[in-house]
């Protein structure tokens, strides 16, 4: 059963780099779509991006400026960076996975990551 | 953007009795071709990520209590249960993945009466 499990800093400082990984174990990279999903506390969810295994990539076009989305298939990981943090940015970070249909994103998600909280004061 | 609405915002509930949440779209996310609405739901749980619960409007994912029902086409979709249990207490989110971005409901958070 594939898991997912985010790592990284839960303090970061504004104006600066948010940079998270993902790592998925016991299932294959191969095949699927890997995104990114906020949570601000107490509120909804908003989807950040996807990276497909090949490579290709499809953000957010509210954060597109500031998102990259990277993969390294010999470790099983993938990553987010947000650039030019704010308190706004403050937020839980799920990591999860898509499916392909008809040869495109299948946007349901599943499985999820048990969430990273990533802090900007402000 | 799709905007994805809920109602209510919340509801509460006896045991046993019946819950029913309410999604729309901006939208129809039902496409022509496969006949299918492209609609997920997920209930949250405090402190736990969403778990996706239906897609494809109505397809029950595995391991998802029978009680639990999706339905509706177009614009206007349900989540149903039918009696509802203490552990079913949760936020619960539909989502569209018609198109891209992806974009979810507000929730509608379930709580015991």
């Amino acid at each position: 059963q594939v898991q997912l499990q985010e790592s990284g800093p839960g303090l970061v400082k504004p104006s600066e780099t948010l940079s998270l990984t993902c790592t998925v174990s016991g299932g294959s990279i191969n095949s699927y779509y890997w995104s990114w999903i906020r949570q601000p506390p107490g509120k909804g969810l908003e989807w950040i991006g996807y990276i497909y295994y090949y490579g290709s990539t499809n953000y957010n076009p509210s954060l597109k400026s500031r998102v990259t989305i990277s993969l390294d298939t010999s470790k099983k990981q993938f990553s987010l960076k947000l650039s030019s943090v704010t308190a706004a940015d403050t937020a839980i970070y799920y990591c999860t996975r898509s499916s392909r249909y008809n040869g495109d994103f299948l946007g349901w998600f599943d499985p999820w990551g048990q969430g990273t909280l990533v802090t900007v004061p402000s | 953007d799709i905007v994805v609405t809920q109602s209510p915002d919340s509801l509460a509930v006896s045991l046993g009795e019946r819950a029913t949440i309410n999604c729309k779209s901006s939208q129809s996310v039902l496409y022509s071709s496969n006949n299918k609405n492209y609609l997920a739901w997920y209930q949250q749980k405090p402190g736990q990520p969403p778990k996706l619960l239906f897609y494809w409007a109505s397809t029950r994912e595995s391991g998802v209590p029978d009680r639990f029902s999706g339905s509706g086409s177009g614009t206007d979709f349900t989540l149903t249960i039918s009696s509802l249990q203490a552990d079913d207490v949760a936020v619960y989110y539909c989502q569209q993945y018609y198109r891209t971005p992806p974009t979810f409901g507000p929730g509608t958070k379930v709580d015991i009466k």
